[in-house]
């Protein structure tokens, strides 16, 4: 049971460019987030997903885009990468109701 | 929008002391859950809280959500090194239960 599994685990983007962070589940989740870690700052919600198909705001969308064509991946696009998109992104899922939220293991992203 | 606020951000303790972390939330919540988070790690789930005014242990261990379900503490007796490393709340609003907001966490550094 691998759990949550994001690609890659570590990227250098230049300014300008842009790049699409995997995250993939096999758990049969509805519910899915991205987070951004910046370093020794807390877990800011960027995009969350009940379900395939359904995708929503969090605090800080703006820079990126979401899609959740199938209950498994909800991958992370980031169109035109700045340096304020440097951080550490994780993604995680949840089952319905009180459950837990399990977390992938990250992806270290550094715009240059 | 729903926010969580959790203090101190910081605590550096000495081995044996005990620390607390608080965490506020600004909209009532279906639940709180608390996480860990070692350096260089992902976040990892703890213990949920459901119900108002509910305390659960685990051995060293204690968390406590208010009776309005707008806040929540976590405390250890009695620190050790190994509880070294960043704790989050997180809770899910009454009116919203898919998005998932954390506070900015507490980091606790523990000298042996």
């Amino acid at each position: 049971n691998a759990g949550v599994t994001q690609t890659p685990k570590f990227r250098i983007l230049k300014i300008g460019q842009s790049m699409t962070l995997q995250c993939a589940q096999d758990m049969n989740h509805n519910y899915m987030y991205w987070y951004r870690q910046d370093p020794g700052m807390g877990l800011k919600l960027i995009y969350y997903s009940v379900g395939a198909g359904i995708t929503d705001k969090g605090e800080v969308p703006n820079g990126y885009n979401v899609s959740r064509s199938t209950t498994e991946d909800f991958p992370l696009r980031l169109e035109l990468a700045a340096p304020s998109q440097t951080s550490v992104y994780f993604c995680a899922s949840k089952g319905g109701g009180n459950t837990e939220a399990f977390f992938g293991q990250g992806t270290r992203l550094t715009v240059v | 929008g729903q926010q969580v606020m959790q203090i101190p951000q910081y605590q550096h303790v000495q081995e044996g002391e005990d620390f607390t972390t608080y965490c506020n939330s600004s909209t009532t919540l279906s639940n709180i859950q608390w996480y860990k988070q070692r350096p260089g790690g992902h976040p990892v789930f703890l213990i949920q809280l459901v119900k108002s005014g509910e305390v659960k242990k685990q051995k060293r261990l204690t968390f406590q959500f208010g009776e309005a379900k707008k806040n929540s503490s976590l405390h250890i007796t009695a620190t050790q090194t190994t509880d070294v490393g960043t704790y989050f709340c997180a809770g899910r609003s009454s009116s919203n239960t898919g998005k998932l907001i954390f506070g900015q966490g507490t980091t606790l550094q523990v000298k042996p």
